[in-house]
């Protein structure tokens, strides 16, 4: 059974730019979860999808946005490019969510630098 | 809302002795699932263990086990019998009823050969 695949692996991008991120969650998992890692903040949540349906919110700005399509699969936006934005973006994906006993399994993530 | 607290940034095993990693958290909910994942310089978060907060037994899983302390809202980490391979950063975890992940900052473990 293949991973979690998150593409692309590394993207350079320039303030103002913005930039999408996508996520092919395990085959068979519905609900994918967007994290993003910084050194100074560690791991944000910063929201869930579930049946094309975006389920829970974290707290980020706007310019941060996200779809999920009827096979699963997932992207996350980024508009207006901060040199903030700068992390490592990680996407997890579960059977189902709501569902505390799941086990989310991550995927290698994007690593986002804005120069 | 829920935090998870690991204050230790970093600590340091000699291959094959054992250590403790710490986290505390703190939640109003009294259905929830903590976890342990180690993120390895691949970057890709693997899940060693969870404990269910109304089992009183803790979770162990080959050389990695638990202290839940629910009472203190307490759950370590012991590795035992270190490996060159356990090298990598560990963060626990919160898991309840909205189903998002709440990490703590982590903690880098080095093993000494």
């Amino acid at each position: 059974k293949a991973g979690v695949t998150q593409t692309p692996r590394y993207l350079i991008k320039t303030r103002g730019q913005q930039v999408t991120l996508s996520c092919s969650p395990i085959s068979g998992h519905r609900s994918v979860s967007w994290y993003q890692q910084t050194p100074g903040q560690g791991l944000q949540f910063l929201f869930e999808y579930f049946s094309e349906t975006q389920r829970n919110k974290g707290n980020f700005p706007g310019r941060f946005s996200g779809r999920q399509f009827s096979n699963s699969r997932s992207e996350m936006n980024v508009s207006t490019l901060e040199l903030g934005d700068s992390a490592l973006y990680l996407c997890a994906s579960s059977p189902e969510p709501g569902q505390a006993n799941t086990e989310a399994f991550f995927g290698q993530g994007t690593r986002l630098t804005v120069v | 809302a829920q935090t998870v607290t690991q204050s230790q940034p970093e600590m340091s095993v000699q291959e094959a002795e054992t250590v403790t990693l710490s986290c505390t958290y703190d939640t109003s909910e009294s259905d929830y699932y903590l976890f342990w994942y180690k993120q390895p310089p691949s970057r890709q978060m693997i899940l060693v263990i969870r404990q269910e907060a109304y089992k009183q037994q803790n979770a162990t899983e080959n050389r990695f086990s638990v202290n839940f302390q629910k009472a203190a809202k307490s759950f370590s980490l012991k590795i035992s019998d270190s490996q060159l391979g356990d090298a990598a950063m560990y963060f626990c975890a919160f898991r309840g009823a909205n189903s998002k992940l709440t990490f703590g900052k982590g903690i880098t473990l080095s093993v000494r050969p």
